[in-house]
């Protein structure tokens, strides 16, 4: 089955404490990335990946950081979590078009609730 | 920069009966996608429906249809016969083609549709 995989999907943690979460996705896709959802301010992008080795910031960087070692993998760090931190992520992949960048639909994971206390 | 506008952050709809969701966007690009999205209760982000600019002719997916309107960049989501699994929040979703396209999605802020039995 087709699927964008993160890990986990539910983490209560403290401020300071390091973490990753993870994504993997199956369809062998170039383009990948991460959003982030909050009320009353929508999804917003924090980092995108247009392949291997290639990775660039969106509109809310800030305190995140990515890798992308495999194209099947996309791990979003968090270095230092601060409780502003607290939000509902997404990961995304798609295909690339010719001319680069996604070919059209993004397929998300399931999301993963992140509370930093 | 791209905005996209729901204005309805609320919508009720009898089983069965049909309901248009209202989105309008601000771009000027001319060449770019348009999705509709759907978030039950699972918090998934669910694809419903896309659009690419360049074709006149509205996208349908079953029960679902879209009114595109380029000049007024307007495109709405109309679902026929409503059923209860219908029941999520819906957002209207912009992305940039071609050329220069980062795979960022601009969401509008979502409207959250209760279909009633």
């Amino acid at each position: 089955e087709a699927q964008v995989t993160q890990n986990p999907r539910y983490l209560i943690t403290v401020t300071g404490k390091k973490l990753t979460v993870t994504c993997s996705q199956n369809m062998n896709h170039e383009y990948m990335s991460w959003y982030r959802q909050d009320p009353g301010l929508g999804l917003r992008q924090i980092y995108y990946s247009m392949n291997v080795e290639v990775t660039d910031k969106g509109d809310v960087p800030e305190g995140y950081k990515v890798s992308r070692k495999e194209k099947r993998n996309f791990p979003l760090i968090l270095e230092s979590p601060s409780p502003n931190q607290t939000s509902l992520y997404f990961c995304a992949s798609s295909s690339n078009q010719r001319a680069g960048g996604p070919a059209g639909e993004l397929f998300f994971g399931e999301g993963s609730r992140l509370t930093v206390l | 920069a791209q905005t996209v506008t729901q204005s309805q952050p609320e919508m009720s709809v009898q089983e069965a009966e049909t309901v248009t969701l209202s989105c309008t966007y601000d771009t000027s690009e001319n060449n770019y996608y348009l999705f509709w999205y759907k978030q039950p209760p699972s918090r998934q982000m669910i694809l419903v429906i896309r659009q690419e600019a360049y074709k006149q002719q509205n996208a349908t997916e079953n029960r679902f249809s879209v009114n595109f309107q380029k000049a007024a960049k307007s495109f709405s989501l109309k679902i026929s016969d409503s059923q209860l699994g219908d029941t999520a929040m819906y957002f209207c979703a912009f992305m940039k083609h071609g050329s220069g396209n980062t795979g960022k999605l601009i969401f509008g802020q979502g409207t959250t549709l209760q279909v009633k039995p």
